[in-house]
């Protein structure tokens, strides 16, 4: 139930092209849809986050897309660069407790 | 802006002693604090969350009595691994609310148990 599922676990992209990163979810107590992008060795950093009333948001080249009825969400990452490669995760904070469940994480390489 | 700092940023420490992780609030008051950890190439796995002047509230499976937590300002929470072991090896890194839904995370420190 406080699972969110992440796939897929790596993705190689080549410069330019679009990147898709796919989440999915059960708890429908989870409001708030945020996704991370991470470094070795950092901290994640929060690249764009939604709230379930949106189906869409964007951001530069950062884009997510809801759909609560099937309960999944996704980051796409258009003209994707090889600054962009790094891991990708998406998270679902509960209700009002302010927690975050992670998914699992995708490890993103930018071919040159 | 507001930022969440980590000190120290990795430390090694030898099996049965305690080691304490600092992290900060700067420029902003947190009340509310989270402790994640993470084993290399996995996910953040959620530790506990830190309310100033209150006792933590840890996730199942954590040991509370392994990993303390102390939140005494709205500025200033610890981590404190005790008589840790090779397993404990791991990055550990908090998190606080910034404002309203959003959580930033600080840099993380590396833990290395010998």
């Amino acid at each position: 139930q406080q699972q969110v599922k992440q796939s897929p676990q790596s993705l190689i992209v080549q410069k330019g092209g679009i990147s898709i990163i796919n989440c999915a979810y059960e708890n429908t107590a989870f409001d708030y849809f945020p996704w991370y992008q991470q470094f070795p060795g950092k901290g994640p950093a929060l690249l764009i986050a939604i709230r379930p009333d949106v189906s869409e948001k964007k951001e530069g080249r950062f884009t997510i897309s809801f759909n609560k009825s099937a309960k999944q969400f996704s980051l796409h990452i258009m003209d994707s660069q090889p600054g962009d490669s790094a891991t990708y995760f998406c998270a679902a904070k509960m209700g009002n407790t302010g927690k975050l469940i992670f998914g699992q994480g995708t490890t993103l390489q930018v071919k040159p | 802006g507001a930022v969440v700092s980590q000190h120290p940023s990795w430390v090694i420490c030898k099996s049965g002693t305690s080691v304490k992780i600092e992290c900060r609030s700067l420029d902003f008051q947190a009340t509310t604090m989270f402790w994640y950890r993470q084993f290399p190439k996995q996910s953040l796995m959620l530790m506990a969350t830190s309310n100033e002047g209150s006792k933590a509230t840890y996730e199942q499976g954590v040991e509370k009595d392994k990993f303390l937590i102390n939140h005494a300002s709205l500025t200033l929470s610890t981590l404190t691994v005790t008589s840790a072991h090779p397993e404990d090896s791991s990055f550990y890194i908090c998190s606080a609310i910034i404002y309203r839904d959003r959580l930033d995370f600080g840099p993380g420190t590396r833990l290395t148990v010998t």
